[in-house]
């Protein structure tokens, strides 16, 4: 079985600031892993994923997601917070079969003018 | 083209009551999911369908809880003689098939139960 853990479920940052929303996965299977963005009162959206390849991947809206086996972490970063980015962050892994996702806590994030 | 869509949006239930929410895929996509995400909490799996396979069942609860696809089209999540403990946003989503493919979100519907 496979589990996803956020540290922080709030972080707030100032306007112009690195946000950094930190991920960890358990996984007896080369995992597969996602973020994704909920705005509020709005479904969840798709930043970026990682299946295989290069372990930087990019997305929209200028994140950025780096797997790291050797941590067993897939931490989100984007170099500059603008106020859009005050959403609620999810981390998520799925294996081969099915292709459900295992979700973490979710980390709500706050943009400071 | 239009995205996942789900009805109601809202809905407010006495405890002990059924409801009935559904889901409409994006068009073509094979596979369809239904999650549930609990206030102040991630979201959880529940089940999912992929073509005319057996649906994974794995994720429901209870046996009050169940789910249905047409083929490849609408899907509806019944829940049975509602509890508190029931109210949360039901999300649902769809892709393209197993794999890997990107799931595609609704906006849920969120489920009160008084």
């Amino acid at each position: 079985a496979q589990s996803v853990t956020q540290l922080g479920s709030h972080v707030s940052v100032s306007e112009g600031a690195l946000v950094l929303l930190r991920c960890n996965y358990s996984s007896s299977v080369p995992p597969y892993l996602f973020w994704y963005v909920q705005y509020p009162n709005q479904g969840l959206q798709l930043l970026l994923k990682y299946t295989t390849g290069a372990t930087l991947v990019k997305g929209i809206n200028g994140f950025e997601a780096e797997f790291k086996k050797s941590e067993t972490s897939f931490h989100l970063t984007k170099p500059s917070a603008h106020m859009s980015d005050a959403a609620e962050y999810f981390c998520a892994v799925s294996v081969a079969a099915g292709n459900k996702l295992t979700f973490g806590g979710g980390t709500r994030v706050l943009v400071k003018p | 083209g239009a995205g996942v869509s789900q009805s109601p949006s809202n809905k407010v239930t006495e405890k002990g009551k059924d409801v009935e929410l559904r889901c409409d895929p994006i068009s073509g996509h094979t596979a369809l999911y239904w999650y549930r995400q609990r206030l102040g909490q991630g979201l959880e799996f529940l089940i999912y369908f992929q073509g005319n396979s057996a649906p994974d069942k794995s994720g429901l609860p209870s046996d009050r809880f169940s789910a249905e696809r047409t083929g490849e089209s609408v899907s509806t999540l019944t829940i049975q003689r509602t509890q508190q403990e029931d109210s949360a946003v039901y999300l649902c989503a769809s892709s393209q098939g197993l794999g890997h493919y990107e799931q595609y979100f609704g906006p849920g519907t969120r489920l009160t139960v008084t």
